[in-house]
């Protein structure tokens, strides 16, 4: 069972498109973070939002925690294929338990 | 930065065997580690907590007796599959709390094949 409901599980767009994901969850957490992971390797960190409604822009990408720190989105404007891969939420309290993830494909 | 390192990357074994995986800090020291497993195309599952010089916690579903972890220093941690299985077959993941709220670094994974 995870804590975090994460969505869409899988989303293909074309290039230039925007797109947005959501991770959600009826638990309170001190922190989430947003990782991106390769086929094989482990989660590369994007971001780490602590403050309820705190936003953080990483060039295209723009990540929202919610005002109650129990939600989460990540959105990327003009997607480009290089943006494929694997996005997990991750939320943070004493330990950290990932979303199902979101698997992008954006197609050239 | 904090940099963990997990080895193996991967490792064939045979149906019965045990098979070890490490994961060390090596430049903090990791109070904490987590381990978790990943199948294909699924999201990283917490197994188990394991904190230096105590017992792991391990999650709901998870056999302790199979997976054995052990945290004896600050800068290792173990996952030993007991027994291997080919339902066991997965990617196996660590990822170490160097103390600070949000100091989570993880390893490159190790892909376990039981045959």
């Amino acid at each position: 069972t995870q804590l975090l409901e994460q969505s869409p599980q899988f989303l293909s767009i074309q290039e230039g498109e925007n797109l947005t994901v959501y991770c959600n969850s009826s638990s309170v957490f001190s922190s989430l973070q947003w990782y991106r992971q390769e086929p094989g390797e482990g989660p590369v960190l994007l971001v780490t939002v602590v403050t309820g409604g705190e936003v953080k822009k990483l060039k295209r990408l723009t990540f929202q925690f919610g005002d109650a720190r129990k939600d989460s989105s990540l959105h990327i404007t003009a997607a480009q294929p290089g943006d494929t891969g694997l996005y997990l939420c991750a939320g943070v309290n004493n330990d950290m338990r990932f979303g199902a993830g979101t698997r992008l494909t954006v197609k050239p | 930065g904090a940099v963990v390192s997990q080895h193996p990357s991967r490792v064939i074994c045979k149906s019965g065997t045990s098979v070890k995986i490490e994961c060390r800090s090596l430049d903090f020291q990791a109070t904490t580690m987590f381990w978790y497993r990943q199948f294909p195309k699924k999201s990283l599952m917490l197994m188990a907590t394991s904190n230096e010089g105590s017992k792991a916690t391990y999650e709901q579903g998870v056999e302790k007796d199979k997976f054995l972890i052990n945290h004896a220093s600050l800068t290792l941690s173990t996952l030993t599959v007991t027994s291997a299985h080919p339902e066991d077959s997965s990617f196996y993941i660590c990822s170490a709390k160097a103390g600070t709220a949000y100091g989570y670094t993880f390893g490159s994974g190790t892909r376990l094949t039981v045959v």
